[in-house]
């Protein structure tokens, strides 16, 4: 049973445009929500994360936009640009899991110069 | 600061043969200590985790197994690696949600 999925295994966007990655989650009990950025062949590292008490956390060109009614979150990058090209993992925690994070499956974003 | 090292970066390995991955963490006391695992063109799959030295807790049944020796050291072992190992492995370390995990820079590990 995945409590967090990423339904959109990759994206592809032109430099400039914005990259909206999505994810949704069953667990009404999550409450923290955070995404990472991961290249190849290195370790995941963490982008921006989302209190449930916000719908929205921004920094710089990325947004993060959540929707507790719906359990959906997303990740806007404006503009995006080709070092943006990476697989995005949302991830989520709260309830009786506490700390610990369930990752979606990673959505792999590809910006074309 | 807090660093994470882990090692080797790279390994080829045959069918069959033991498994040792280390992971150390620099700049913090007690943390949890995790060990993903990546396959191709997968997600992020938890293997084990550890919230203390000598506690552990596995995720899914599988031919590994790991062992926190020191507060800040976390093993990952198999005594006969099998060709379904392959993947690239990862560990974390946590130390309370707000910061999330911080992540190593992974193993490849190819069996073949």
């Amino acid at each position: 049973d995945q409590q967090v999925k990423q339904n959109s295994p990759s994206l592809s966007v032109q430099e400039g445009r914005i990259s909206i990655l999505n994810c949704d989650y069953t667990n009404s009990m999550f409450d923290y929500f955070l995404w990472y950025k991961k290249y190849p062949a290195e370790g995941p590292t963490f982008l921006i994360s989302i209190s449930s008490i916000k719908d929205k956390n921004e920094d710089g060109r990325f947004t993060v936009f959540l929707n507790k009614s719906a359990k959906h979150l997303s990740l806007h990058i404006v503009p995006s640009q080709p070092g943006d090209s990476a697989v995005y993992f949302c991830a989520a925690s709260g309830g009786n899991a506490g700390n610990m994070l369930t990752f979606g499956g990673g959505t792999r974003l590809m910006v074309k110069p | 600061s807090q660093t994470i090292h882990q090692w080797p970066a790279t390994l080829v390995q045959p069918v069959g043969s033991p498994l040792s991955l280390e992971c150390t963490v620099e700049g913090t006391s007690n943390p949890n200590l995790y060990w993903y695992r990546q396959a191709a063109g997968r997600g992020l799959q938890l293997l084990f985790y550890s919230v203390g030295i000598g506690q552990i807790s596995s995720e899914v049944p599988q031919n590994l197994s790991a062992s926190r020796p020191q507060d800040r050291q976390f093993i990952l072992s198999s005594k006969k690696l099998l060709l379904s190992d392959s993947g690239f492995y990862l560990c974390a370390w946590s130390i309370n949600r707000d910061l999330g995990y911080t992540f190593g820079s992974g193993t490849r590990l190819t069996v073949v």
